[in-house]
């Protein structure tokens, strides 16, 4: 089955520090895809990045990093000189497709709080 | 313009009343979903509809219902309220291509049963 876990419940930094938010999966499939989801404060869920398989290139968006390693299973997020707009609930998950369908299997989710 | 759009945003009801969340997208996707958030941000796939048929189903108690009238809406209607299911339930859309396009989410409904 599939699994995404997210070990840190709560991450607190202050401003202008790296952060990285931690996410192990387990996966019986040799082809998947990953996601990263934010959930700020107002509650609506943003779409991040998606990353497949077959592709462990790190990939870099503005103040954003993704490591992504196979040989872990791990999809780690990075945010460099975090800022107080970055607090958060970020979640990482898995995609399972059925039927054309796509099964997101969630994390638990990281709190993280950036404070001035 | 609003790419997936729920109402109500916020629902508060009595338990064993009968209640519907309505759920449009415009962004011309043919898979859309609804999942349910609990009081501990953990998030759960309830169902997913493929252009009217329904695809997934994850063992919801059969007091909820969801019905697409077509690939733009996808509404989830709920029986008999429990307390137990006070959450924030969140639709979403994909597109039908291989099934690992990202999901986009409505702005979720806050359902509070009393």
């Amino acid at each position: 089955a599939q699994k995404v876990t997210q070990a840190q419940t709560e991450i607190s930094v202050v401003e202008k520090e790296d952060v990285t938010l931690d996410c192990v999966y387990e996966t019986r499939d040799t082809t998947y895809y990953l996601f990263w989801y934010k959930q700020p404060p107002s509650g609506e869920l943003v779409f991040l990045i998606r990353r497949n398989s077959f592709d462990e290139q790190n990939e870099i968006s503005g103040r954003y990093s993704w490591n992504f390693q196979k040989s872990t299973s791990s999809f780690n997020f990075t945010i460099t000189a975090s800022q107080v707009v970055d607090s958060a609930v970020y979640f990482c998950a898995l995609s399972e497709a059925i039927q054309g369908a796509q099964k997101l299997v969630f994390g638990q989710g990281t709190r993280l709080t950036i404070n001035p | 313009d609003t790419a997936v759009s729920q109402t109500p945003k916020y629902l508060v009801t009595q338990m064993g009343n009968d209640k519907s969340i309505k759920c449009e997208q415009n962004l011309g996707h043919d898979t859309m979903y609804w999942y349910k958030q609990d009081s501990k941000k953990f998030l759960k796939i309830m169902f997913s509809y493929n252009n009217k048929e329904l695809i997934i189903n994850e063992t919801v108690p059969n007091r909820f219902s969801p019905k697409s009238p077509d690939k733009a809406h996808l509404n989830l209607h709920i029986n008999s309220l429990e307390l137990g299911d006070s959450a924030v339930y969140f639709c979403a859309s994909s597109l039908r291509t291989g099934g690992h396009t990202e999901a986009f989410f409505g702005q979720g409904t806050r359902l509070t049963v009393v």
